[in-house]
């Protein structure tokens, strides 16, 4: 069965640094979302992605990240200048259309010191 | 602002209980709803997805309600077993995203 897929599964960077996630959505895909997930809080959207587009982002998607699809299979969001507060677990998702099932990866797990 | 609130937090029950979860929101706006597994340290698995036109959605021992205009979804599993011990999460989906609610993390006793 198809499934979302990320990498890498975990990062560590210094504060400052860039990072950059990747993402392999399902291939019929037309519909590309980033979520996180601070420890022990809600799964938070940060940006929504069609048409080589952003369709709509979060107040937390600010200037620091930006996303991109370089290819016909890779998603990516990067982060330019991480901060200790970047430190969260960031999903990946699909889907065939808008408002369709959304379909997410296991998740790269970001660790800012 | 969509606000997704999911009570209760925390449920223990016996093996062979049946498990409700609710899901409630405050905007009744919405296109769908969809209940998500989560496991500890690992990504979300979709369990159902429901239209907004829809009341509700089956799939096995699972069963989903959606009451748009009271703002409120129940997830229903049947007989539990160890297995089903994991946060279930209820997100509300708009134009473009999902909304997310905290989670009730559930424990099946053996």
């Amino acid at each position: 069965e198809p499934e979302v897929t990320q990498t890498p599964s975990h990062q560590v960077t210094q504060m400052g640094q860039e990072v950059i996630l990747r993402c392999v959505p399902i291939s019929n895909h037309l519909y590309f979302y980033w979520y996180r997930q601070i420890l022990g809080q809600k799964v938070e959207f940060l940006v929504s992605f069609y048409n080589n587009e952003i369709s709509e982002k979060s107040e937390i998607f600010d200037d620091q990240f930006s996303v991109e699809r370089p290819d016909g299979s890779n998603f990516t969001l990067k982060i330019r200048s991480t901060k200790l507060e970047d430190s969260a677990m960031y999903f990946c998702a699909s889907s065939k259309e808008r408002q369709y099932e959304q379909y997410f990866g296991p998740g790269t797990r970001l660790t800012v010191t | 602002k969509q606000e997704v609130t999911q009570i209760p937090a925390a449920l223990s029950v016996p093996e062979g209980e049946n498990l409700v979860l609710n899901c409630s929101f405050t905007d009744s706006a919405i296109y769908n709803l969809q209940w998500f597994r989560q496991d500890p340290g690992k990504g979300l698995t979709s369990l159902l997805l429901i239209q907004s036109s829809q009341r509700e959605q089956t799939s096995g021992r699972l069963n989903a309600s959606l009451d748009k205009s009271s703002g409120r979804s129940t997830l229903y599993i049947a007989a539990s077993q160890p297995g089903d011990s994991a946060t279930y999460l209820c997100a509300v989906g708009d134009d473009y995203k999902l909304s997310f609610g905290a989670g009730t993390t559930v424990t099946v006793r053996a």
